[in-house]
């Protein structure tokens, strides 16, 4: 199956500066996830990044914060715009596991993110 | 987005016994099911799929789905401390394209 790259898995970061986070697959995928996992709480979907395209965004995520760049099948990233503590989370890249049959989707190892 | 509910526990159960996950959803068009196990400060990683009516068997895990309740549930038999985890229900559309989670069960195995 896919094996992702997530950096980086922790940072803590000021409030009003940006955090890109990146994502590296080992195999050409044709769509990548990022999700938000946010203290105690399960995953929400933020957006759906295809290579050569803008992303899709999902209600209540907008681009002008969180933008998303997909420069080739293996690789994406996810900026967190003018952070505040709200933002506070743990950030997630998926891709399709690769495998025959399809058997689900693998995350990457998450990035810790703490806004002070 | 789509609901996915769970109980949230923590659910425990002691060691050698079943422990039974459930779970429903709202959208009456998800086709395919999954169970994840996340662990404390770790990413989700796949257990089990199930996108047919009825029970899928994989070692100790058993996935039971029954598309005319919008229930899907996950049995762990012989539960060990080590299944100590959240584990998250995911819900996706025919398209494969996006998944819906529950906000997981905390289960917590007693030796």
């Amino acid at each position: 199956s896919a094996v992702i790259s997530q950096k980086p898995s922790r940072d803590i970061c000021q409030r009003g500066t940006s955090l890109t986070i990146q994502c590296q697959v080992d195999s050409q995928v044709t769509m990548m996830f990022w999700y938000r996992q946010q203290p105690g709480q399960s995953l929400t979907l933020i957006a759906t990044a295809n290579q050569g395209s803008e992303a899709t965004y999902e209600s209540g995520f907008v681009i002008d914060k969180f933008p998303i760049s997909r420069p080739n099948l293996t690789f994406s990233t996810l900026t967190v715009s003018n952070m505040s503590p709200e933002d506070s989370s743990i950030y997630l890249c998926s891709v399709d596991g690769q495998s025959e049959p399809f058997y689900g989707y693998t995350f990457g190892s998450g990035t810790r993110l703490t806004v002070v | 987005q789509k609901e996915v509910e769970q109980n949230s526990g923590p659910l425990s159960v002691p060691e050698g016994a079943i422990a039974s996950l459930n779970c429903t959803y709202s959208d009456r068009g998800s086709q395919s099911f999954f169970w994840y196990r996340q662990y404390s400060g770790k990413s989700p990683e796949l257990i089990m799929f199930i996108y047919s009516n009825g029970d899928k068997e994989d070692g100790r895990f058993t996935a039971q789905l029954n598309k005319a309740s919008q229930y899907v549930s996950l049995l762990i038999r012989d539960s060990q401390p080590s299944d100590s985890a959240t584990y998250l229900c995911a819900v996706n559309e025919d398209n494969f394209n996006k998944f819906y989670f529950g906000s997981g069960t905390k289960l917590n195995v007693k030796p």
